[in-house]
C-alpha cells in the first residue's frame, strides 16, 4: 500500500524559499502512469492545487503560483519535491503531497513568519 | 480556471437520514477523451482529504456503498443514503478535466 510523507521546515521567513519533500513508500514512484501533486490548505479554508509532476519530469503549475513554483522528482530516492520562492504570510498552510487524487500524505504545516 | 460551486455550504443531518451535496462547474467537465474527471473528497476533522468518488460515480476502494455520485456536464451530486456519525466532515468536489485542477468551497456535514 503506497504511503506518502511530507518533510521540510515548519517555519520559513518572508521572502525566502519554502522547500518540501515527499517520500513515497510501499511502492515505486515510477510505477503506473500517475502524476504526483502538491496541494495546500490554509487553516480553516479550502484546498488549492499547486501543481503536478510526472516521473518523466514533466510539470504543470497553477498559473496563480507558476512564477514561484518549481517541482522536481528523484526516482532513485522515490521522492518528489516542491520549492516555492518569495513566500509571504499568505503561503502559510498545510501542504499535502498527493498521488493522482487517491493517496494523500498526512500534510505538513508551514508557517511563514519572521 | 473552472469554478466549482457547491451547495449547501453547511448541511445538518439526522443520523440515519440521507444527505445530498450539489456541485456545479462553470464549464462542462467532459474531457476530449470522453471522460468526466469529477471527483468527491471527504475531509474528516484533523485528517487529510480522502478520495470517495472519481469520474462522477465510481466509488474508490474501501468507500461504503452508502456513498454515491451522479451527474453529467456541469451538474453533479454526492448522496449519502444513511448518514453515520463517521461521515461528519467537509466534502469537496474537484475537477481534473481542465488544468489547473480546481476545488469547490467545501460543504460541512454535521449531525443535528
Amino acid at each position: 500500500q503506497v504511503q506518502l510523507q511530507e518533510s521540510g521546515p515548519g517555519l520559513v521567513k518572508p521572502s525566502q524559499t519554502l522547500s518540501l519533500t515527499c517520500t513515497v513508500s510501499g511502492g515505486s514512484i515510477s510505477s503506473g502512469s500517475f502524476y504526483w501533486s502538491w496541494i495546500r490548505q490554509p487553516a480553516g479554508k479550502g484546498l488549492e492545487w499547486i501543481g503536478r509532476i510526472y516521473t518523466s519530469g514533466s510539470t504543470n503549475y497553477n498559473p496563480s503560483l507558476k512564477s514561484r513554483v518549481t517541482m522536481s522528482v528523484d526516482t532513485s530516492k522515490n521522492q518528489f519535491s516542491l520549492k516555492l520562492s518569495s513566500v509571504t504570510a499568505a503561503d502559510t498552510a498545510v501542504y499535502y503531497c498527493v498521488r493522482f487524487m487517491d493517496v494523500w500524505g498526512k500534510g505538513t504545516t508551514v508557517t511563514v513568519s519572521s | 480556471d473552472i469554478v466549482m460551486t457547491q451547495t449547501p455550504l453547511s448541511s445538518p443531518v439526522t443520523l440515519g437520514q440521507p444527505a445530498s451535496i450539489s456541485c456545479r462547474s462553470s464549464q462542462s467537465l467532459v474531457h476530449s477523451d470522453g471522460n468526466t474527471y469529477l471527483s468527491w473528497l471527504q475531509q474528516r476533522p484533523g485528517q487529510p482529504p480522502r478520495l470517495l468518488i472519481y469520474k462522477i460515480s465510481n466509488r474508490f476502494s474501501g468507500v461504503p456503498d452508502r456513498f454515491s455520485g451522479s451527474g453529467a456536464g456541469t451538474d453533479f451530486t454526492l448522496k449519502i443514503s444513511r448518514v453515520e456519525a463517521e461521515d461528519v466532515g467537509v466534502y469537496y468536489c474537484t475537477q481534473a478535466t481542465q488544468f489547473p485542477n480546481t476545488f469547490g468551497q467545501g460543504t460541512k456535514l454535521e449531525i443535528k
